[in-house]
């Protein structure tokens, strides 16, 4: 069955902290998205892997394809890093996006 | 802004009443994606299309719901007889395909669909 997990549900840092949100699936994947969603607000993607690391500013996003894992890193977090963080894979065989239930992110000033 | 757009951004319903959605794509993105996502969960997928073929399909679109994409740019989702169980944001996002390799996706803003 094609499944993804994330973890935590829901994470609270205080400003400056490193921050680290988890994703694991259960099969072969062709992609794998993180996205931002804030509260009431759009979806914006962050990063596509398919394998090795990617760095944007303060985000850092890694994927281990053999442990079928991903993590997303948030360096020196900011209040305005607030949102929740949302893991979409695709698995291969299918165009079919299955996402993750989110990490809902709160960092205090 | 993320150049996809979605009308209209808001529709209420009533119960048994047939909607249609439009998204507009970035204009060289050659794959949309159609997913719907209730309040506090992820996202779900509901269709594919690549250029004007539809190629995949979630066991949750019923038979009342269908999509479209005509000539491969805008693409229309349409559900008819609705259902309090309808109720929900549906998104529209599209990609670049180029050879093997895949893209980000881009979000538009949604419309937000309250069957009464």
């Amino acid at each position: 069955k094609n499944e993804v997990e994330q973890s935590p549900q829901n994470l609270t840092a205080q400003e400056g902290e490193f921050i680290t949100i988890n994703c694991s699936y259960s099969v072969g994947i062709s992609a794998l998205h993180w996205l931002q969603q804030h509260p009431g607000g759009g979806i914006v993607s962050l990063f596509m892997l398919s394998s090795g690391k990617k760095k944007h500013g303060r985000l850092i996003a890694t994927i281990n394809i053999q442990e079928k894992h991903s993590s997303l890193h948030i360096t020196a977090s900011h209040p305005r890093d607030s949102a929740v963080y949302i893991c979409a894979v695709r698995f291969k065989g299918t165009y079919k996006y299955i996402f993750g239930t989110g990490t809902r992110l709160k960092v205090l000033a | 802004d993320t150049g996809v757009s979605q009308d209209p951004r808001h529709k209420i319903t009533k119960r048994g009443q047939n909607v249609t959605f439009r998204c507009d794509p970035i204009s060289e993105h050659n794959r949309l994606y159609w997913y719907r996502q209730t309040l506090g969960q992820g996202p779900e997928f509901l269709t594919y299309f690549q250029n004007e073929a539809q190629l995949e399909k979630s066991r949750l679109l019923s038979d009342r719901f269908s999509a479209e994409r005509p000539k491969g740019s805008f693409s229309t989702l349409e559900i008819q007889r609705t259902e309090q169980g309808d109720s929900a944001m549906y998104l529209c996002a599209s990609s670049l395909e180029a050879g093997t390799s895949e893209y980000e996706q881009y979000f538009g803003p949604g419309t937000r669909l309250t069957v009464t």
